[in-house]
């Protein structure tokens, strides 16, 4: 079966870190750009970051640049964000998504998420 | 940054009627919009890409038109599970963006 299903996500401190992770299973990691996108409490979608199958290219939002790092492990199927410097509004649940290219580089697999929350 | 801003914020309709979403962009962004669907509680789920082509699995009551800065989704007759919110999202420049979303409620 064809899943992503994220984890890591806890209460943290404001100015703490925290790392996530996505496991990919039932495709083929390393031949899809990932992407990870964050919902607010009651809010639309935003786009977090992006990172080319291979690793070797990564985007970012302007929100969130400096302070958090995508990375991946294809030889785990595993997909990370480095979370540092953590503000409240960076409170969201957070999902991971694939990048189909077959779709136009839009993204038809989605984990269920993981709720981050940054609060003293 | 490409601004993409959904009309109405809110579309009020009842089952069996046609629902048709705006979705606006602030500069083109050629054919490379894409429209997701979600549940409250659930991810989303993508419908169309590249503004008209139905993702597998998709009804075929669901499809997008649109190409430069304007695009549209149509569900030609609402379904019980349709009700939902519907967000747009582009892929024509970086940051990738997404619109505010519009909310499909049952009247």
């Amino acid at each position: 079966e064809v899943q992503l299903l994220e984890s890591g996500g806890v209460l943290v401190q404001p100015g703490g870190s925290l790392r996530l992770s996505c496991a990919a299973t039932g495709f083929t990691f390393s031949n899809y750009d990932m992407s990870w996108v964050r919902q607010a409490p009651g809010k639309g979608l935003e786009w977090v970051s992006t990172i080319r199958g291979n690793g070797d290219t990564t985007y970012y939002a302007d929100s969130v640049k400096g302070r958090f790092t995508i990375s991946r492990d294809n030889s785990k199927n595993t997909l990370f964000l480095e979370m540092n410097s953590l503000r409240a509004e960076d409170t969201a649940v957070y999902y991971c998504a694939t990048r189909n290219w077959n779709y136009g580089g839009a993204s038809d697999i989605w984990g269920q998420g993981t709720m981050v929350t940054v609060s003293s | 940054e490409i601004v993409l801003t959904q009309s109405p914020a809110t579309l009020s309709l009842s089952p069996g009627e046609r629902a048709t979403l705006s979705c606006r962009a602030s500069q083109s962004v050629s054919s490379y919009l894409a429209w997701y669907q979600q549940i409250p509680g659930q991810a989303p789920r993508l419908l169309i890409y590249d503004a008209s082509n139905r993702a597998t699995g998709i009804p075929a009551r669901f499809s997008g038109s649109g190409s430069g800065t304007d695009f549209t989704l149509t569900i030609s007759s609402l379904e019980p599970e349709d009700f939902a919110v519907y967000y747009c999202q582009q892929r024509g420049n970086w940051p990738l963006t997404f619109g505010g979303g519009t909310k499909v409620e049952i009247k």
